[in-house]
């Protein structure tokens, strides 16, 4: 199947600075990406769809200047969490669609601790 | 309401028993449906896609009703390698996915 590679896999921080994820697709070319929060115990939560040479979209209560997303390529898209905050400290996905399907495939997920 | 609502479990089955989850979403307008197994600290990878005939695949009998807006997972046959969360996941409009919470599965010998 599909791969998407995330990196880093763990990220360990101090309180106010700035993480940069990154999301890659390696064997097909992803047109859309979505980026996920999970935190402990809880459902997977959408934070924002990314399309290729387009700004993301934010889901609701998203701070779209906090969480800066850019996607320039169809196999490359980062996010950054800006100003980190203990409150971000959480999992990381995200997933790349295959424009020929339908099918999302995840990363493996960037765990983020904020101290 | 939540938009896609699971049992979270656990459901502690023993080798070898059948189980089955069950799953309600509430956009009547969703047209894609999956079970996706999340294993402890990994990332979501897809199980099945729910089809509305039901579709099967070896131990693995997923259902739809679209009335009822039910999705329905059935395992048979419980291997301890089947010991996850399993996440109930359809499509909110447009390509965006809407995850349940998950129900977890421990199988023991």
């Amino acid at each position: 199947g599909a791969v998407v590679s995330q990196h880093p896999s763990w990220v360990i921080c101090k309180s106010g600075t700035s993480v940069k994820i990154e999301c890659r697709s390696l064997d097909f070319q992803a047109t859309t990406m979505f980026w996920y929060r999970q935190f402990p115990k809880q459902s997977l939560m959408l934070m924002a769809t990314s399309n290729e040479g387009s700004k993301a979209t934010y889901e609701q209560g998203v701070e779209k200047d906090k969480f800066l997303i850019n996607h320039a390529s169809l196999t490359l898209s980062t996010l950054t969490v800006t100003s980190a905050h203990p409150e971000d400290s959480s999992f990381y996905i995200c997933s790349a669609r295959d424009g020929r399907a339908e099918t999302q495939y995840f990363g493996p997920g960037t765990r983020l601790l904020v101290l | 309401r939540k938009e896609v609502e699971q049992d979270p479990g656990p459901f502690n089955v023993p080798e070898g028993a059948t189980v089955a989850f069950n799953c309600t979403y509430s956009n009547s307008a969703s047209q894609s449906f999956f079970w996706y197994r999340q294993d402890c600290r990994k990332e979501p990878k897809l199980l099945m896609s729910v089809y509305s005939s039901g579709n099967e695949d070896g131990r693995f009998t997923a259902q739809l009703n679209r009335a009822s807006q039910y999705i329905s997972l059935l395992i048979r046959d419980s291997k301890l390698s089947d010991s996850a969360t399993y996440l109930c996941v359809v499509n909110g409009g447009g390509a965006a996915l809407i995850f349940g919470k998950g129900t977890t599965l421990s199988v023991s010998s």
